[in-house]
């Protein structure tokens, strides 16, 4: 299994909602990644797990909440989003966490927001 | 700090014709760098990493320290590789954590 998988591949919530995005892994990574990307922009880094420790926090909002409960696994909690977090939520893995390593993708979950 | 720039927003070739993608970065230590590729509602992927010195699909990519680039070439460029590319940097960022930053990205819209 060389793939990122991400579910739900699309999620519309309300602003008072809680909602939850996964991702999991089965390449035995222990680097793990949540992105932010808009429309027609790069993705844009939230995130980043080593070991199932949090070691990045890109100054994300509290209402973004992240989990990695075991290697393989990857969440992000949701509480109270504003309209413009709509965005597409990109999880990523490395095998590595030092430079040479590429990231694999997964293929995201497009969120709104109403 | 860590940046990539992509200095064009969009590249339009004809088939057949070549091309290349511009990036620049800035970083102080000894970077690593790739270049990503999307495709039109496909997920993001690795194209090429600078270390392993590769050519993927026709694209090649030389880092060059001196001029801190990373330039993808393609010497005849076909429809299907219309997409979005992604130059990226990967280095420290604080301690012992490593990032992966983006620049803002190229379309190329390549015609028949």
């Amino acid at each position: 299994d060389t793939e990122v998988t991400q579910t739900p591949k699309h999620l519309v919530m309300g602003m008072t909602n809680k909602k939850s995005l996964k991702c999991e892994q089965h390449m035995g990574h222990r680097a793990m990644y949540w992105y932010k990307q808009k429309a027609k922009k790069p993705p844009e880094l939230m995130f980043v797990y080593s070991y199932e420790k949090l070691s990045i926090n890109e100054s994300v909002p509290s209402r973004f909440s992240p989990e990695c409960p075991n290697s393989s696994l990857l969440n992000l909690h949701l509480h109270a989003l504003q309209p413009e977090d709509s965005a597409l939520y990109l999880c990523a893995s490395s095998q590595g966490f030092t430079g040479p390593y590429g990231y694999t993708f997964g293929s995201g979950t497009r969120l709104t927001v109403v | 700090a860590q940046r990539v720039t992509q200095p064009e927003k969009l590249l339009s070739v004809f088939k057949g014709a070549p091309v290349e993608l511009k990036c620049n970065y800035s970083y102080s230590g000894s970077p690593e760098l790739f270049w990503y590729v999307q495709y039109s509602r496909q997920r993001l992927q690795l194209l090429l990493r600078h270390i392993s010195r590769e050519s993927i699909k026709g694209f090649t990519a030389d880092l060059n320290k001196g001029e801190t680039s990373f330039h993808l070439k393609k010497p005849f460029a076909q429809e299907e590789d219309s997409a979005m590319y992604y130059c990226a940097l990967s280095g420290r960022s604080g301690g012992s954590n490593y990032k992966l930053t983006f620049g803002k990205g190229t379309l190329l819209t390549v015609n028949p």
